[in-house]
């Protein structure tokens, strides 16, 4: 099975409103990413996460590495906040090589 | 910020010939990464490198080599290029002090007729 599941695969908003991506993790992760691929299909840094939370403008992302989730809020979606969403973790032992989710695909409508 | 550049970023490969991907980062991190990216694959691991010499296998590395000739330049490369390796191919580099966050170049999409 998929080691990095992310949900939901798809995702259509309405502009002004907010939502929320998930990752579950099978592995021990460690740290965990999440990045936007912009239409363009350039990977954008989003957000770096040992166990924690961190805040950006309006997006939020928290790592709860005990119950093995991440999730990735975001607020008051804005057009340019489509694409796709990745998140990546690096698991104990792992050897440095993040692992990738599938990617939730968002959509951003007027 | 980051910076990872690749190249080409388009490619058109017969069936049979050899390509050569091409990466480079400027700022001194010892991990770099190759992977491919297929629709409802999300984005694989092929092979990946702690520094200049090293190479190691990620989890798709059939069909592919790697050379990592120094700390600055890591290489992809199809000896053989099937049709089954038409995809976008993604290189990263990351620090390796524990944790490492990678950043990625813009990608090269090779296409194998």
């Amino acid at each position: 099975g998929d080691k990095v599941k992310q949900s939901p695969s798809a995702l259509s908003l309405q502009e002004g409103t907010n939502s929320a991506l998930r990752c579950n993790f099978s592995i021990a992760a460690t740290t965990v990413q999440w990045f936007l691929q912009n239409p363009r299909g350039s990977l954008i840094n989003l957000f770096y996460l040992v166990p924690g939370t961190k805040e950006n403008g309006r997006l939020k992302s928290t790592f709860n590495s005990k119950e093995s989730y991440s999730t990735l809020h975001i607020r008051d979606a804005q057009l340019e906040d489509s694409g796709t969403y990745f998140c990546a973790a690096e698991a104990k032992g792992g050897n440095y090589k993040p692992t990738f989710g599938k990617g939730t695909s968002l959509v951003v409508h007027p | 910020e980051a910076a990872v550049t690749q190249s080409p970023r388009n490619k058109v490969a017969v069936t049979g010939g050899k390509v050569t991907l091409s990466c480079n980062q400027t700022n001194n991190h010892n991990n770099m990464y190759w992977y491919r990216q297929d629709t409802g694959h999300g984005l694989r691991l092929i092979h990946y490198s702690y520094g200049a010499g090293s190479t190691e296998k990620g989890d798709i590395p059939d069909g592919y080599k790697a050379s990592r000739p120094s700390q600055e330049n890591f290489s992809l490369i199809l000896e053989l290029a099937t049709p089954s390796q038409t995809s976008v191919y993604f290189c990263a580099s990351g620090d390796a002090g524990g944790y490492t966050e990678v950043f990625f170049g813009k990608g090269t999409r090779l296409t194998v007729v």
